[in-house]
């Protein structure tokens, strides 16, 4: 099955407005995690919300997981034309082991 | 921060070639990871590495891939007898603690078999 899917494949805002990405998941999860990839580059680590947590805050990022949805969303807060990113969400449980498994990403623009 | 480190940047290689892509982890992390991503698609799990040893492995990871921790401190990734179909960026990944942590990937390798 497939796990991490994030919608909306593609998000377009105006500098200073929020960006809210959702991540669904069909098994149950020890973690989930979020990244960001800067196009052609490599992943960078944003935020680990762990199975019994409901939110975590980072910075500018929110993220909430609702395990009974098994959703999480990612809301970054006053974007600035340097979000503009791909973001991922990657998830780990007890039957995959010991690795990450992706979801296909949300492509953010943030137009100044 | 520490950085995990991918030579080369970019490979190009004529099919049925062998590639080595190489990668240099963070220093105390003990778990070491393969990813891929074809072009525009989603980030896909190839091998895990732990304690000198595969961990475990996609079912992309077949026959054609080797991993090998020469020394102290390289991974590398093997792909021998390239196709087309394995033209994508690879990334390699480390974490202090496995899966259950944060992991920090390298800038990763884009390799393109033609």
């Amino acid at each position: 099955s497939q796990q991490g899917e994030e919608d909306p494949q593609a998000l377009s805002i105006q500098e200073g407005e929020n960006a809210t990405m959702n991540c669904s998941y069909k098994t149950s999860i020890n973690n989930l995690q979020w990244y960001r990839q800067n196009s052609g580059r490599g992943l960078v680590h944003l935020i680990l919300i762990r199975s019994n947590e409901r939110e975590k805050h980072s910075g500018r990022l929110r993220v909430t997981l609702d395990t009974s949805k098994k959703s999480s969303s990612l809301l970054i807060t006053a974007s600035r034309a340097a979000d503009t990113a791909s973001y991922f969400c990657a998830t780990d449980n007890e039957a995959a082991g010991n690795k990450l498994t992706f979801g296909g990403g949300t492509r953010v623009l943030v137009k100044p | 921060e520490p950085e995990v480190t991918q030579t080369p940047s970019h490979q190009v290689t004529q099919m049925g070639q062998e590639v080595i892509l190489r990668c240099v982890p963070i220093s105390n992390h003990l778990y070491f990871y393969w990813y891929r991503q074809i072009l525009g698609q989603k980030v896909e799990f190839l091998v895990s590495f732990y304690n000198n040893e595969i961990s475990e492995k996609s079912e992309i990871f077949d026959d054609q891939f080797s991993v090998e921790r020469p020394d102290g401190s390289n991974f590398t990734l093997k792909i021998r007898s390239t196709k087309l179909e394995d033209s994508a960026m690879y990334f390699c990944a480390s974490s202090e603690l496995g899966a259950r942590a944060k992991a920090f990937f390298g800038q990763g390798t884009r390799l393109t078999v033609v």
